[in-house]
């Protein structure tokens, strides 16, 4: 079966930095991804793993280890504005469909 | 460049009506995805379709649900006989062809909250 952990819920103070995790076991592997959602938005793309390894995107950078089934999400100088839900969703079909994590909401205080 | 396109945003029905959801994809993209977000709960896929096919519904429940992605017009998400059950956010997404690697991300519209009274 598909599955994908993350904790439920972060909180972290402007400034600062957070690490989101994210394990997955799944039949497949052919890609993780990030997004963010704010409340009652459409989730927007966030980064991109494919290889094990670090790839950093300004202020977010994203983890890959394939063979411990393992992601974070790394947020640096949080601001308010990144008080949101990120999802961590993996792309085990194929090139197609994207199985999610129930993703971790991130609340960012003064 | 507008992105992906989904109507009604809000859509109240009443126990055994049907609901239609629309989803135009962005400009360029062939493939269409729906998900829906229960409350409290991640994203989980319904279906997966091309123009005029339907590649993986594999996540639709058996009865009641369906969808098409018809040659011209937007893709349809259709839930015949609704129940308070069905009360969740239905989001819509594309990507263009995928491709042997690469990124292709899929870009979500903004949903359609279907409230079923």
């Amino acid at each position: 079966g598909q599955n994908i952990d993350q904790p439920t819920e972060m909180t972290a103070t402007e400034g600062a930095i957070v690490q989101i995790n994210c394990t997955y076991q799944t039949s497949g592997f052919n890609g993780l991804f990030w997004y963010q959602q704010h409340a009652g938005e459409a989730p927007t793309f966030l980064s991109y793993n494919v290889l094990d390894g670090l790839e950093e995107k300004g202020r977010f950078s994203s983890f890959l280890s394939r063979s411990k089934g393992y992601s974070y999400l790394l947020l640096k100088e949080l601001q308010m504005k990144d008080s949101a839900s990120y999802l961590c969703a993996v792309r085990d079909r194929g090139y197609s469909t994207l199985t999610f994590g129930k993703g971790t909401m991130l609340l960012v205080s003064p | 460049n507008a992105g992906v396109m989904q109507n009604p945003r809000h859509l109240v029905r009443r126990r055994g009506q049907e609901a239609r959801l629309r989803c135009s994809p962005m400009k360029g993209h062939s493939h269409v995805y729906w998900y829906r977000q229960l409350p409290e709960e991640g994203l989980k896929f319904m279906v997966y379709l091309q123009k005029e096919n339907i590649i993986d519904e594999s996540g639709m429940p058996k009865e009641r649900f369906s969808a098409e992605f018809p040659k011209e017009g937007p893709s349809i998400l259709r839930i015949q006989q609704v129940v308070r059950g069905d009360s969740a956010a239905y989001f819509c997404a594309s990507s263009p062809l995928p491709g042997l690697a690469g990124l292709y991300e899929q870009y979500f519209g903004p949903g359609t909250r279907l409230t079923v009274t």
